[in-house]
C-alpha cells in the first residue's frame, strides 16, 4: 500500500534562507510523486511532479525536488524563501497515471522577515 | 490545466440535514475525485466519480452517507447526508485530465455543521 510521510508539521525559516520540506514515500510500484501548495482559504495548486523522467524536477515559484529511489524520498527545496511562500505544502503519491492521490500530513511553512 | 468551480463555496448547516456540493469543469475530463480535508488535517479521498456508473468509494466512506452523481464529463455532485458536526470539513473536487499525471483541484467547499 502506498503511504507518504512528511517530516515536520511546521517549518519556520527566515526570508532569504533555504527552504527544505521533507517527504518520504512508500510504494510497491514505481511511483508518481507530487508537491502541492495550499494558501489560506484556497484549493491546492500543483508545484511540481515526478513522472519517472528526470530525477531533479523544477516547478513553479523557484521550487524544485529531487527523487531519490534509494532513500524513497522526494524532498522539496527552494534556495531563498520569500514571504509569499508561507503556506501549507502537501506531498502526494500515486501509483497510476492520473489516478487517486495519497497525501502526506502536510507541512506548514512560515517565513519570518 | 483545467478550471474547476465548486458551489457553494461555504455553508453552515444544521445536524441531520443534507448538503449537495457541485463541481463544474471547463473541459471534458475522464477522472473526477472527491476529497475531504478535516480541520487542520490532510486530504483524504472519499471516492472516484465515474461517468455513467456508480462511484468507487474508499474504505471508510459509504454511498448512503456520500452519494455522488456524475451525469457527464464536466460535472459531478457530492451530497453529504444526515450531517453531524464531525462532517465539518473542506470538501474538494479534483480532476485528472486525459493524458495527465497530475490532478487539478477546485477551490473547495467549507462546510460547518452545527
Amino acid at each position: 500500500a502506498q503511504s507518504v510521510t512528511q517530516l515536520g508539521s511546521h517549518v519556520s525559516v527566515s526570508e532569504g534562507a533555504l527552504v527544505l520540506l521533507r517527504c518520504n514515500y512508500s510504494s510497491s510500484v514505481p511511483p508518481y510523486l507530487f508537491w502541492y501548495v495550499q494558501y489560506p482559504n484556497q484549493g491546492l495548486q500543483l508545484l511540481l511532479k515526478y513522472t519517472s523522467a528526470a530525477t531533479l524536477v523544477k516547478g513553479i515559484n523557484g521550487f524544485e525536488a529531487e527523487f531519490k529511489k534509494s532513500e524513497t524520498s522526494f524532498h522539496l527545496t527552494k534556495p531563498s524563501a520569500h514571504m509569499s511562500d508561507a503556506a501549507e505544502y502537501f506531498c502526494a503519491v500515486s501509483e497510476n497515471q492520473g489516478g487517486k492521490l495519497i497525501f502526506g500530513q502536510g507541512t506548514e511553512l512560515s517565513v519570518k522577515p | 490545466s483545467a478550471v474547476i468551480s465548486q458551489k457553494p463555496s461555504r455553508d453552515i448547516c444544521q445536524r441531520g440535514t443534507s448538503l449537495t456540493i457541485q463541481c463544474q469543469v471547463d473541459s471534458q475530463v475522464t477522472m473526477m475525485f472527491w476529497y475531504r480535508q478535516q480541520p487542520g488535517q490532510s486530504l483524504t479521498l472519499i471516492a472516484t466519480a465515474n461517468q455513467g456508473s456508480e462511484a468507487t468509494y474508499e474504505s471508510g466512506f459509504v454511498i448512503d452517507k456520500f452519494p455522488i452523481s456524475r451525469p457527464n464529463l464536466t460535472f459531478s455532485t457530492l451530497t453529504v447526508s444526515n450531517m453531524s458536526p464531525e462532517d465539518s470539513s473542506i470538501y474538494l473536487c479534483s480532476v485528472g485530465a486525459s493524458g495527465a499525471y497530475e490532478q487539478y483541484f477546485g477551490p473547495g467547499t467549507r462546510l460547518t455543521v452545527t
